[in-house]
Parts: C-alpha cells; structure tokens; sequence
C-alpha cells in the first residue's frame, strides 16, 4: 500500500478557511467510509480530529469538518485561528491503515 | 481517564534488541486494538501495525513485517513492540494508539539507535 498524497503546505490568515486533500485509490478511501485526520502539534502526540469520513470526536471544535468525494477525501478548517497551526495527516483503510505524507497548515 | 503510557527514551547499540511498551488505563482493555506508529525525525506517520489484545490477533503493515514483533499481556494492560536487531534506521518516535481509529494515543518513546 502507498501513503495516500496531501498537499505539503497550506497557508491562509486568521479567519478564512482551508481544505486539505487527501488522495488515495480505489483500493481504499475509494471503497471505505474510513478516513480519519490527525493534527500534530510539534513535540506533541497527534490528536483525532476526524473519523469514519465525517464524525467529530467529543471536544473537537465545529470548525473542523470532513468529506469525501471518489478516492480523495478532504478536511476543512473554518475560521482558522492562530491554534490550528500544525502538521496534519489522513489515514485510510486499506485492508490495514495508511497514512497521507501530512500537510503543514501555516497560519499567516 | 483513558490513557495510554509508554515506557521511556531508549539509547541503543545496532543490532542489540529492544521492547518497548504501552500500558492502558481507565478503559475494558482487551476490547480495544492498539497499534503502532513510527515517526522518523522531520518525518510524517507511518503505520505499522496493530493488535487485539483480546484474542492477540495481529495485523503489520508490509514495511514493518518481519522486520518487529508486536505482542500484549492482558493481565496488565499492556502492549510491546519488539525487535530483535536493531538498526541505525530504527531510530524514530513510536507511538501508540488506541481503537480502529486511534481516538487516544500513547506520548511516545523515542528510540535512538547509534553506534
């Protein structure tokens, strides 16, 4: 299985909001309703943000929300604040579990 | 609380063995899979695989098959990643994680392999 392919960076001012890909196949985000995202602080372990596609752990901000549309899901971060700057990864089922490469959000 | 606490900071020699470990809390522990994941230096997450501590069914990714041994004892709520010979590559940040969808994670124990 190959890591599934995310946008090295993405960048946006306090407020706007971003969308950050995550491409696969077929062979899993293509099939499965089960793509999770994980933001990482650096020094620190990654947090849940996202599952199954589009569900919310308890406590996740609203902000954060999840989608899926033929082998590339997605996450968007609404009214971005200075606090989302970080690395952020998705993860499919593939009959195990890969990850994408990570995207660093940069908040300008 | 949920938690996962990993054993600490590892210095080791190539081709010495290691186990590394990840004790659960505050959960029914043989009825979560844990899994493992690496994070080379400057590097992104790579999964590596995962267990059921209840009936100790295990599953690796391709890259890491062979290559380290995931085992628990349920009896105290804990999960190891071993390996028999280390190399100089193996030095990364190794997590764990709870649950299909990794919902709590362990803090991490570094591993620095060096001569």
């Amino acid at each position: 299985q190959s890591a599934l392919t995310q946008p090295a960076s993405v960048s946006a001012s306090p407020g706007q909001s971003i969308t950050i890909s995550c491409t696969g196949t077929s062979s899993d985000v293509g099939t499965y309703n089960l793509v999770s995202w994980y933001q990482q602080h650096p020094g620190r372990a990654p947090k849940l943000m996202i599952f199954e596609v589009n569900k919310r752990p308890s406590g996740v901000s609203t902000r954060f929300s999840g989608s899926k549309s033929g082998n590339t899901a997605s996450l968007t971060i609404s009214a971005l604040q200075a606090e989302d700057e970080a690395d952020y990864y998705c993860c499919s089922y593939a009959g195990i579990r890969v990850f994408g490469g990570g995207t660093k959000v940069t908040v300008l | 609380e949920v938690q996962l606490v990993q054993s600490g900071a590892e210095v080791k020699k190539p081709g010495e063995s290691l186990t590394i470990s990840c004790k659960g809390s505050g959960y029914t522990f043989s009825i979560y899979w844990i899994g493992w994941v690496r994070q080379m230096p400057g590097k992104g997450l790579e999964w590596m695989g995962i267990m059921n501590p209840g009936d100790s069914d295990t599953r690796y990714s391709p890259s890491f098959q062979g290559q380290v041994t995931i085992s628990a004892d349920k009896s105290i709520s804990t999960v190891y990643l071993h390996w028999s010979s280390l190399n100089v590559s193996d030095t990364a940040m190794y997590y764990c994680a709870r649950g299909a969808t990794f919902d709590v994670w362990g803090q991490g124990t570094m591993v620095t392999v060096s001569s």
